[in-house]
């Protein structure tokens, strides 16, 4: 059982190039979520799901695309990366219900030049 | 809207000493409370959750919290520090009926000296 795992776990891109980041978890969750983590600002929320083939905004979600085609994985997209976001980016899976906790994955910190 | 302030972006303490790390939500409706630890260069891990029930929460490695509604806090509190617990703590809030979102305050390191 590896839990939440993120596929690469660093990353330098030049600006404009483009990438996508992995997430996957093997404890059947059905939501899922990516979070960006900068200094002296927390986590902030990206987008999320909560289903196979569903995504949804969170608070900071422009410039990126995320994907839920199986239930276990979710990707993140950078269609044209920016330096705004160089960043630590964290996924987390939830089973559901109100006293489950998301469980994180280990993080994936990208530098975009 | 929402919102986590965690007061004290760094706090240093003795070995031996309390640790009191504090949260404050501000919110219409009931929360849950979260409070995570991250190791450098690692993940975030769960201390300990506030959903219903008794507002004394024990969590791992000695650390408990208190969800205090007419105060609208849930501060972090461990008797005594070991140099183990120097990391950054995070203060989270959810809502039923969100998809469990979370919302995150800045954060809290903890330096832990001799």
């Amino acid at each position: 059982n590896a839990g939440v795992t993120q596929t690469p776990k660093f990353r330098v891109l030049k600006t404009g190039q483009s990438m996508t980041l992995l997430c996957a978890q093997d404890m059947n969750h059905e939501y899922m979520y990516w979070y960006r983590q900068d200094p002296g600002m927390g986590l902030r929320l990206i987008h999320y799901s909560v289903g196979e083939g569903t995504t949804a905004k969170g608070e900071v979600p422009d410039g990126y695309n995320v994907s839920r085609l199986k239930k276990q994985n979710f990707l993140l997209g950078l269609e044209s990366a920016a330096p705004s976001q160089t960043s630590v980016y964290f996924c987390a899976s939830y089973r559901g219900g109100d006293v489950d906790t998301q469980y994180f994955g280990p993080g994936t910190r990208l530098t975009v030049l | 809207a929402q919102s986590v302030t965690q007061l004290g972006s760094h706090v240093s303490v003795s070995e031996g000493a309390l640790v009191l790390l504090r949260c404050n939500y501000s919110s219409s409706v009931p929360p849950y409370l979260f409070w995570y630890v991250q190791y450098p260069n690692q993940g975030l891990q769960l201390l300990l959750k506030y959903t219903t029930g008794a507002t004394l929460v024990k969590g791992i490695n000695g650390f408990e919290a208190e969800f205090k509604k007419s105060e609208t806090s849930f501060h972090l509190t461990k008797p005594s520090a070991h140099m183990s617990d120097a990391a950054e703590y995070f203060c989270a809030v959810s809502y039923t009926g969100t998809a469990s979102k979370l919302t995150f305050g800045t954060g809290t390191r903890l330096q832990v000296t001799l």
